[in-house]
């Protein structure tokens, strides 16, 4: 169970767009679309973004949106706000286990 | 409110023995699976296990290598994770989250572990 992998950093302008990449492999996001999204600010709990892929749930800004090609998928956040400098992690399903991202954390310059 | 409130953490010796809890509210517990997700210091997230709506499945990382297990009461709406033979590197944050089409969506405020002689 190797965690999926993500950029350690991911950094842009107010009002711009970035993409957060999730590599995994044939056995993870490859195998399912079961490819989760959670973003966590300091000292919080994380909170979800995105399921099955590309789905959002009630709440959720549509700003916030996921993708996936083959063994990856992707997380993109346009319009990028100061409130959205967070951590933010990518799940998958693996058979009956579950894997993590390392992580990423975004920063808003 | 739909909410889950862990508890149980605390300091313990390295070989020892704890239990959390995990109470849940505002929703149909029994109709759920639960999850426990835990994070080190400093570090990401890292999934334990999960145990179905009913306790009839339980599946674990491999890192836990038997000697977790998770068990749950739905006549009191609280899911357990006993943890056995502690090591250093169990220190961490562990959550508790609802199951959601194959993801999370509601997660506890967490409840510390520190493993330490």
């Amino acid at each position: 169970q190797s965690a999926l992998a993500q950029p350690a950093s991911v950094s842009g302008s107010p009002g711009q767009s970035i993409t957060i990449s999730c590599t995994g492999t044939s056995n993870d996001v490859g195998a399912y679309n079961l490819v989760s999204w959670y973003q966590q600010h300091p000292g919080k709990a994380p909170k979800l973004l995105i399921y099955e892929v590309n789905k959002r749930p009630s709440g959720v800004s549509d700003r916030f949106s996921g993708s996936k090609s083959g063994n990856t998928a992707s997380l993109t956040i346009s319009g990028l706000q100061a409130d959205d400098e967070a951590d933010y992690y990518c799940c998958s399903h693996a058979h009956i286990t579950v894997v993590f991202g390392g992580g990423t954390k975004v920063t808003v310059l | 409110q739909v909410q889950l409130v862990e508890s149980g953490g605390g300091v313990v010796q390295p070989g020892r023995s704890l239990r959390l809890s995990c109470a849940a509210s505002g929703f149909p517990f029994s109709s759920y699976g639960i999850h426990w997700v835990r994070q080190a210091p400093g570090k990401g997230l890292e999934w334990v296990g999960s145990i179905s709506y009913d306790g009839s499945n339980k599946y674990y990382a491999d890192f836990v290598k038997g000697r977790f297990t998770i068990s749950r009461d739905n006549s009191k709406n609280t899911l357990y994770l006993q943890l056995n033979s502690l090591r250093a590197d169990d220190t961490a944050l562990y959550y508790c989250a609802k199951s959601f089409y194959s993801s999370f969506d509601i997660w506890g405020q967490g409840t510390m572990v520190t493993v330490s002689s």
